[in-house]
């Protein structure tokens, strides 16, 4: 079954831009979301088909996806940022959907 | 506003069998797959089923698959789990979402399943 490789963690400073990546094979030619989840919260999607954003999603939330990677980006980080990331996408071929292990991302 | 609330968790012995139901409200409930997604203390995120509008497509994670079934009422805007021979390993945070498309939302605010003895 396909997979998806995510750092555990990543560190930002405030006001920093914070990159998280979520590897898989050729997954740029998949679409991929990307779910926030604070603690003890559901999660919430900010990112869905790769760039868009839901509204309500601040533009500080962007997408991209090529190659073998997809990647969340959080430019100027605020202290509310801090949470879990999970990618997701579909398998086409088990008709199931994904998850990453997911990302913690902390704002120091 | 699009809501979904599960209940049903709580604490099973090994082996036992319990219902989760989640309730919909603020969509057209009939109109969407549902899914069922879990997660484990301290853990990332585990789909482990899916219904279609109609409940003619059903999928299941392998890791459930024999010992749980998803059914759906639309006349009650109901999803609902059922869940036997639980293991230590169901125990979790079990959240109901919306498919769109290929993505969930929104989520239920999940449903704690305990299975120890």
């Amino acid at each position: 079954s396909y997979e998806l490789t995510q750092p555990p963690s990543v560190s930002v400073a405030p006001g920093q831009t914070a990159r998280i990546t979520c590897g898989g094979n050729n997954i740029g030619r998949k679409s991929v979301h990307w779910y926030q989840q604070k603690p003890g919260q559901a999660p919430v999607v900010v990112i869905y088909y790769d760039r868009d954003r839901p509204s309500g999603i601040p533009e500080r939330f962007s997408g991209s996806n090529s190659g073998n990677t997809a990647t969340l980006t959080i430019s100027r980080v605020e202290a509310g940022d801090e949470a879990d990331y999970f990618c997701q996408l579909w398998d086409s071929n088990t008709e199931h959907p994904v998850f990453g292990g997911g990302t913690n991302l902390a704002v120091l | 506003q699009v809501q979904l609330v599960e209940s049903g968790g709580g604490l099973v012995k090994p082996g036992g069998s319990l219902r989760l139901s989640c309730t919909a409200s603020g969509f057209t409930f009939s109109d969407y797959h549902m899914g069922w997604i879990r997660q484990a203390p301290g853990k990332g995120l585990e789909w482990i089923s899916y219904i279609g509008f109609s409940s003619r497509t059903i999928y299941y994670a392998d890791s459930v698959k024999g010992r749980f079934t998803i059914s759906r009422d639309n006349a009650k805007k109901s999803l609902y789990l059922h869940m036997n021979s639980l293991r230590a390993e169901d125990t979790a945070v079990y959240y109901c979402a919306r498919r769109i498309d290929y993505w969930f939302d929104p989520w239920g605010q999940g449903t704690l399943v305990t299975v120890s003895s």
